[in-house]
């Protein structure tokens, strides 16, 4: 099984602050089509996941041009600028490219 | 697009239970499904997926004891969970298989499944 390795557990933030968070594959994500199946997801408190980027640094629909992601085979990052109170929550990275899925064991965006 | 489970509860070690996924705002038939799962104050834990075609693949955890299904002309995703442990206690997603990204695009609220004596 492909093992997420994300960091760090936890970031304690202020508004306004930008962040990164790291996400490392044991295998590289590229897939047999030569595409990457890296996402993003946040998972706010009380509250289902919710996807933010897929393959690597694509912003679903809605999502601020604040987030960011870049990377490549098994190197990969999420970028938050100008954090905001209601960027606070859960952040997981996920690959699709190997079954099983897995995902990293998420990061935790709080308030300083 | 909408995705809304029902099914779970509290159920005995070694006991059975069937979870659904209600889908609405999309052409169900077209698209793969997941489930996922997350144990209580843990991270997300992927179980099993259903193309389009009903192919189905599961996580090494729940093979043999969970299978995943859908019926195309209820709009209706399901999990038949057997053989329950303790340690499949967690809410359970449904979410949709993104059909150019092979990401989990859209979301249930999720449904607790509570294993327990």
């Amino acid at each position: 099984d492909v093992v997420m390795t994300q960091t760090p557990p936890s970031l304690s933030v202020a508004i306004g602050q930008s962040v990164s968070i790291s996400c490392k594959s044991s295998q590289s994500l590229v897939y047999s089509d030569g595409k990457t199946y890296l996402h993003w997801l946040l998972q706010s408190s009380g509250r289902s996941p919710k996807r933010l980027i897929y393959q690597v640094s694509n912003l679903d629909s809605g999502v601020p041009d604040r987030f960011s992601g870049t990377g490549s085979q098994k190197d990969f990052t999420l970028k938050i600028s100008r954090v905001e109170a209601k960027d606070l929550g859960v952040y997981y990275c996920a690959q699709t490219t190997h079954f099983p899925y897995t995902f990293g064991a998420g990061t935790k965006l709080e308030l300083k | 697009v909408q995705l809304v489970e029902s099914g779970g509860g509290l159920v005995q070690p070694g006991k059975s239970l069937k979870l659904s996924c209600s889908a609405s705002g999309f052409t169900f038939s077209s698209y793969g499904m997941h489930w996922i799962r997350q144990a209580p104050g843990k991270g997300l834990d992927w179980v099993a997926y259903i193309s389009s075609s009903s192919g189905t693949v599961y996580a090494d955890a729940v093979k043999g004891r969970f299978t995943i299904s859908r019926d195309n002309a209820k709009n209706t995703l399901y999990l038949q969970l057997n053989s329950l442990k303790s340690e499949d206690t967690a809410i359970y997603y449904c979410a949709r298989r993104a059909s150019q990204d092979r990401g989990f695009d859209y979301w249930g609220q999720g449904v607790m499944v509570t294993v327990s004596s």
